[in-house]
């Protein structure tokens, strides 16, 4: 069965330094993985995807991620971070094997706080 | 504007009573999902639709109901049999077939009082 883990509730940084929020997935075939934020009371907002290519995927807002498939991980990541960047953050996979198994599973979410 | 709307924002219930959450997609997708976030457990599938007329539980299913007439539109009743509905409702929709990524509405709150 598909499953995503998130294994840090909170992350918390010190603005300008990097970050990391740490994501390991479990499929049967070849994942397709996705990165989403949110701020309270909304929406997600989505900021990368790796479905095939060059492992290092950059997205929104300068987060990126790198797919790593020895270790079944897909960690985002940002050089500098930034007070606005504190959210709730959301790792999905979606296993391309049709059906019930298209649907994207999500990560139960990681709570970053950036502090000045 | 393309994206996806849901209404209303927040939504108070009274015990026994079903209520229906609206979520209208213009992005021309055939995939609409309703996922239920609760605190510190994620975003949990409550049903989802591939095509029009056509519809499949997702992993919470009991307690709601869904229907898919247009391809623009996906509403959610929670029906009274949902014995715990306070909760915060996205919908989302995206591409079929599974590469692309899901655009979510701003999501309802529902709370029952």
């Amino acid at each position: 069965a598909q499953s995503v883990a998130q294994p840090e509730d909170q992350v918390n940084v010190a603005e300008g330094n990097p970050l990391t929020v740490k994501c390991t997935y479990s499929v049967s075939g070849n994942p397709y993985l996705f990165w989403y934020v949110q701020y309270p009371n909304r929406g997600l907002q989505f900021l990368l995807k790796y479905i095939t290519g060059d492992n290092l995927v950059k997205g929104s807002y300068g987060f990126e991620a790198e797919f790593n498939k020895s270790q079944t991980s897909f960690h985002l990541k940002k050089p500098s971070a930034l007070v606005s960047d504190s959210a709730l953050y959301f790792c999905a996979v979606r296993d391309p094997g049709g059906g019930s198994q298209g649907n994207l599973i999500f990560g139960k979410g990681t709570k970053l706080s950036v502090k000045p | 504007d393309g994206g996806i709307t849901q209404s209303p924002k927040y939504l108070f219930r009274k015990e026994g009573q079903n209520v229906t959450l609206s979520c209208e997609q213009n992005l021309n997708h055939d995939a609409m999902y309703w996922y239920r976030q609760d605190p510190g457990q994620g975003l949990r599938l409550i049903y989802y639709s591939q095509i029009v007329n056509d519809f499949q539980k997702g992993d919470i299913a009991e307690g709601y109901s869904v229907s898919r007439e247009k391809k623009e539109s996906f509403p959610l009743t929670v029906t009274s049999a949902q014995k715990n509905p306070t909760a915060f409702y996205l919908c989302a929709s995206s591409i079929e077939g599974g590469l692309g990524e899901a655009f979510f509405g701003q999501g309802t709150r529902l709370t029952v009082v």
